[in-house]
């Protein structure tokens, strides 16, 4: 079965500081990978995502980057984090091909101060 | 890209009380999803249902495609059904994008 976990599940960081948010995905290959922000306890924003290794298309300009290293590895990074970057990010998976469900890792609370 | 509206944004339901929760899209879709988040921010996969109906023990869903709505239907609600309910649609244009309504925040209440 196809599990996907990410880490940390919490860290606080100070402003300007760098950020590193990884994902894994085991038992499938050549997945779609979605990095999305949930700010406010409210309304999930897609930021990134990718079908293939190299492949990274953003949603929203901001200071945040992706990669996409390996097959089933997903980095969310920042250089210098700002306020505005606290909140509750998610991973997620699905099958390369449309028309299949979509699935969450377990989350990372980012809080900067 | 594609839009997706939920409504009522908050529901107060007693214990034992159905609800209906509403999903609007701007386009049409090869893959519509609900969610339930739980208070720990989980995302629990409930439905993927870009046409018809499937229930699930007290819950069941209707996607109508082409007037471009799905309906979540929870009956005889219990308290942990209490959470913010997402649905996500991707449209058929071929793109990977999966884009989510703002959610519906249910509280149940004893």
């Amino acid at each position: 079965s196809q599990t996907i976990h990410q880490w940390p599940a919490t860290l606080v960081q100070p402003v300007g500081s760098p950020l590193s948010l990884e994902c894994t995905v085991e038992g499938t290959s050549n997945p779609n990978l979605y990095w999305y922000r949930q700010a406010a306890g409210r309304g999930l924003q897609l930021l990134f995502y990718s079908v293939g290794i190299g492949q990274i298309s953003s949603e929203v300009p901001q200071n945040l980057s992706a990669s996409r290293p390996q097959d089933r590895q997903f980095i969310l990074s920042s250089k210098k984090l700002l306020l505005s970057d606290s909140g509750f990010y998610l991973c997620a998976w699905r099958r390369l091909h449309s028309g299949n469900t979509i699935y969450f890792g377990e989350g990372s609370w980012l809080t900067v101060v | 890209g594609i839009q997706v509206e939920q409504s009522p944004p908050d529901l107060i339901l007693q214990e034992g009380a159905n609800s209906t929760l509403r999903c609007n899209f701007s386009d049409s879709v090869n893959n519509l999803q609900w969610f339930h988040q739980n208070p720990w921010g989980q995302l629990i996969n409930l439905f993927y249902i870009p046409s018809g109906t499937k229930q699930n023990g007290r819950l069941s869903a209707t996607t109508v495609a082409t007037e471009r709505y799905s309906l979540l239907y929870i009956s005889s609600s219990q308290t942990t059904d209490s959470g913010v309910y997402f649905c996500a649609a991707q449209n058929s244009g071929g793109y990977q994008k999966v884009t989510f309504g703002t959610g519906t925040k249910l509280q149940v209440i004893p």
